[in-house]
């Protein structure tokens, strides 16, 4: 990914709403497409991957929606509840290429939920 | 079971010194990257290891920077005079490998050394 500024995009919400975090991404050739959650001094946590032949996959109170005509992610958080407070990063891998599933991560989305 | 751990877990140095950062993989992954994170920004690759040797080092930076795996589970990322610019999160992971034409293993990562140089 390109490397961005100190001011990541932000998204505050409610306790109980829904919320839908976008990333766009560059590499036409990548095949699967990830969300990683990362807390405050840790490392990320793997929340849904999405092949590039799927728009749509569904998980437990996440779906990834995945728009390749204009490379745009998205990532939908269904009753979001203050855990998942976190930046948010979404990756692409071409892992039947030659980048061996190294991954290429986007500008990350700070998620806050207000109790 | 375990996951993957890093240390230290905290490293302050001096600049133009040598650090090494040590990673323990989940056992039984094969395969195994090295990813830098500066403040604000998400991780970049740096190293890719499949077993023993390094598959993919078109990340490392310069050659101040250096990775092995002799044994093809402990991996040790070598940085030499070190510099202010070095300073970041370094974070290891893991998956089940090797990466098939048509698969991806997940990656499962490490809570990375926090590298500062002063």
């Amino acid at each position: 990914g390109e490397s961005v500024g100190l001011h990541l995009p932000t998204l505050s919400v409610q306790e109980g709403d829904n919320s839908i975090i976008n990333c766009a991404y560059s590499n036409s050739a990548s095949d699967y497409f990830i969300w990683y959650k990362q807390e405050s001094g840790k490392g990320p946590q793997f929340i849904i991957d999405i092949r590039s032949n799927m728009d749509k996959r569904q998980g437990q109170r996440v779906t990834v929606l995945l728009n390749k005509t204009v490379k745009h992610l998205s990532l939908q958080i269904a009753a979001t509840q203050p855990g998942d407070s976190a930046v948010y990063f979404c990756a692409e891998t071409d892992a039947g290429g030659t980048s061996y599933g190294k991954l290429t991560f986007g500008q990350g989305t700070i998620l806050t939920v207000h109790p | 079971g375990a996951g993957v751990s890093q240390t230290p877990s905290n490293k302050v140095t001096e600049k133009g010194k040598y650090v090494e950062l040590r990673c323990d993989p989940i056992s039984g992954h094969t395969a195994l990257y090295w990813y830098r994170q500066s403040l604000g920004q998400g991780p970049e690759f740096l190293i890719y290891f499949q077993g023993t040797g390094a598959a993919d080092d078109s990340g490392l930076p310069n050659d101040r920077f250096f990775a092995v795996r002799p044994e093809g589970s402990v991996s040790t990322l070598k940085i030499q005079r070190t510099e202010r610019g070095d300073s970041a999160v370094y974070l290891c992971a893991s998956s089940l490998g090797p990466i098939g034409v048509s698969s991806y293993n997940e990656q499962f990562f490490g809570p990375g050394t926090r590298l500062t140089v002063l």
